[in-house]
């Protein structure tokens, strides 16, 4: 049973498309998170929700939007992509919101052509 | 400067002791991390300290923390070739929601 899973692991697409990632978490946390991982491994935080509340919006253009159904999933969809999107995206959990101990999936590796 | 900096990469040999080192910048500091990253994996918690403690040992693993010096290390002993992996150092601090996370040390183990 995989606690955090992300769908799909690998996107490939063409730059103006747009696409969504998705995740779930069966651990029964409050909390997920979106990260953006770069080429040289710098993670970097994009957005939080709590209880289905957004908590944390970073600066990140407004071309990508998060939805959370429920404090099980967390959704991202991105339109018209763009080359400096490519990245590895990771949807993560945790307890509540006030917590470093995050439970990271497996990353979905996103390459814009 | 960056809030949390590691160096980039560490290479040791199978069986030796490898010593990861971090600094980070904010005195109010509560709970420091470090996570592993395997290679096509998402980060995996493995161990954290308070900010209160000097040190924590789990298995081969031993977390030592400086607190005047704002200076966090991640010891494992009989390093291994599993424990090639990259190595993230994070603080956290009682207002902030979410830690701030360094580089990542890559660290090579060779036989």
């Amino acid at each position: 049973d995989t606690a955090v899973s992300q769908t799909p692991k690998y996107l490939v697409t063409q730059m103006g498309n747009d696409k969504s990632i998705k995740c779930e978490q069966n651990l029964g946390h409050d909390t997920m998170y979106w990260y953006k991982q770069d080429s040289k491994k710098f993670l970097k935080i994009m957005f939080s929700y709590n209880n289905k509340e957004l908590i944390i919006n970073e600066t990140v253009p407004n071309r990508f939007s998060p939805k959370s159904p429920d404090k099980a999933h967390l959704n991202l969809h991105i339109n018209s992509l763009e080359l400096g999107d490519s990245a590895v995206y990771f949807c993560a959990s945790s307890p509540g919101k006030n917590t470093g101990e995050l439970f990271f999936g497996e990353g979905s590796r996103l390459t814009v052509l | 400067g960056e809030d949390v900096e590691q160096s980039l990469f560490l290479s040791v040999r199978e069986g030796d002791s490898s010593v990861i080192n971090c600094t980070y910048t904010d005195s109010s500091s509560t709970y420091l991390y470090w996570y592993k990253q395997e290679p096509g994996a998402g980060l995996q918690l493995l161990t954290y300290i308070f900010s209160n403690m000097d040190m924590k040992q789990d298995q081969r693993l031993t977390v030592l923390l400086n607190k005047k010096d704002k200076h966090l290390s991640l010891r494992i002993a009989d390093t291994q070739t599993g424990d090639s992996a990259i190595y993230f150092c994070a603080e956290k601090t009682g207002g902030s929601y979410i830690p701030t996370f360094g580089r990542g040390t890559s660290l090579i183990v060779h036989p």
